[in-house]
């Protein structure tokens, strides 16, 4: 079985842009959560959704958003962005979205700002 | 807040040794799981281990075995007879049970030595 795909793998963009990162999560998992890496830093914990509904979100500003669709599949939109938003975009799903059950990762698109 | 300290940004071990990573958390919930992560240079974030707070005996998946002293909010990591393979960035990870997000350390950079 695939295992969670993002795409696009990079991506570069300039300040003031908008960006739309795809997620598709192993099948039969209804939960896909979103993280931020920066370079030399743990992941930190964007959005997660379950049955299509926002579950949880972290300290984030507004200029980021997300969706899950009835496929499970999810897209995280970040807008106006900033030098700082550089990082990898990690994409982990898993069966119901509680810690019970193992989050499996994708391997990122990493978003380069200039 | 929840809160992981990796106090270890590097660790070298020799090929075939045994080597300790450390981590510590914060939290005042009773019903969590902690993990340890590893990120090779390819990037996708593996699942090497995990432990139930409720739980008192250490978790051990071959190699990898954990040191869970929940009083001191203390989670280390043991790799036993290290591989060249085993040389990767590690994440230790907590996350509260009935919720689907994890909050991470900052990592140890582990090198293994031929």
């Amino acid at each position: 079985d695939a295992g969670v795909t993002q795409s696009p793998t990079h991506l570069i963009k300039t300040r003031g842009q908008h960006v739309t990162l795809r997620c598709s999560p192993i099948s039969g998992h209804k939960s896909v959560s979103w993280y931020q890496q920066v370079l030399g830093q743990g992941p930190q914990f964007i959005f997660q959704y379950y049955e299509k509904e926002e579950r949880g979100r972290g300290n984030f500003p507004d200029r980021f958003s997300a969706r899950q669709f009835p496929n499970y599949s999810s897209e995280l939109n970040v807008n106006a962005l900033l030098l700082g938003d550089s990082a990898l975009y990690l994409c982990a799903s898993s069966l119901i979205g509680q810690l019970n059950q193992p989050q499996h990762f994708g391997d990122g698109t990493r978003l380069s700002i200039l | 807040a929840q809160t992981v300290t990796q106090s270890q940004p590097e660790m070298s071990v020799q090929e075939a040794e045994t080597v300790t990573l450390s981590c510590t958390y914060d939290t005042s919930e009773s019903d969590y799981y902690l993990f340890w992560y590893k990120q090779p240079p390819s990037r996708q974030m593996i699942l090497v281990i995990r432990q139930e707070a409720y739980k008192q005996q250490n978790a051990t998946e071959n190699r990898f075995s954990v040191n869970f002293q929940k009083a001191a909010k203390s989670f280390s990591l043991k790799i036993s007879d290290s591989q060249l393979g085993d040389a990767a960035m590690y994440f230790c990870a907590y996350g509260v049970t009935n919720a689907g997000k994890s909050t991470f350390g900052d990592g140890t950079t582990l090198t293994v030595k031929p």
